[in-house]
């Protein structure tokens, strides 16, 4: 079985302040992947990162950072330099390797971003 | 490139009703998958198609059911409609099935529907 876990359901900051997103997983596959998804408001969910599970280098891309420990089991996501167009729903998801296109999501964190 | 286009947007129907929602993929995306998202459950995987066939299943009752057409847009039903199913429905495409090279997958901005 495959699990993801977001223990943050809310987080609220001041702009320009960074946040840390935590999700940790459970997964008896030895190759997997992980994903982020942003949700505003409008509902859809908009792609931000994949990684496998060979791959734990730390990614960065704008404010976006990535932080993958493979040792702890957590695909942690940073925003620097919080933005208010930073306000949504961030959803950490596993997919494994024999699991086709299915993608096992956590319980999403919501980010409030305050002016 | 057009996005995942899904219709309706919003539906209220009444229980006992059935229903059917309609996702059209990313153009030259072959696989299509469904998810129910709920305050409660959060957001679960109902199922995948690829070149017509079902690929994977999650665990959700015989009444909710879906097809792939040969253009590969998807259609998923629900019969017999109860309270619980109220919930926001996301499609999500990608250009095939998912395997060595994990397939990114690309969501519509979903249907809302409200059974009363």
């Amino acid at each position: 079985a495959q699990k993801v876990t977001q223990a943050q359901t809310e987080i609220s900051v001041v702009e320009k302040e960074d946040v840390t997103l935590d999700c940790v997983y459970e997964t008896r596959d030895t190759t997997y992947y992980l994903f982020w998804y942003k949700q505003p408001p409008s509902g859809e969910l908009v792609f931000l990162i994949r990684r496998n599970s060979f791959d734990e280098q730390n990614e960065i891309s704008g404010r976006y950072s990535w932080n993958f420990q493979k040792s702890t089991s957590s695909f942690n996501f940073t925003i620097t330099a919080s933005q208010v167009v930073d306000s949504a729903v961030y959803f950490c998801a596993l997919s494994g390797y024999a699991a086709g296109n299915k993608l096992t999501f956590g319980g999403g964190t919501r980010v409030l971003v305050k002016p | 490139k057009a996005g995942v286009t899904q219709t309706p947007r919003y539906l209220i129907k009444t229980r006992g009703q059935q229903v059917t929602l309609s996702c059209s993929p990313i153009s030259g995306h072959r696989s299509v998958s469904w998810y129910q998202q709920t305050p409660g459950q959060g957001l679960q995987f109902l199922f995948e198609y690829f070149s017509e066939t079902q690929r994977n299943k999650g665990n959700f009752p015989g009444r909710f059911s879906g097809r792939q057409f040969s253009n590969s847009r998807s259609e998923m039903n629900v019969s017999t409609l109860e309270l619980g199913d109220s919930a926001l429905y996301l499609c999500a495409s990608s250009p095939r099935d998912g395997g060595a090279s994990k397939n990114i997958q690309y969501f519509g901005a979903g249907t809302r529907l409200s059974v009363l």
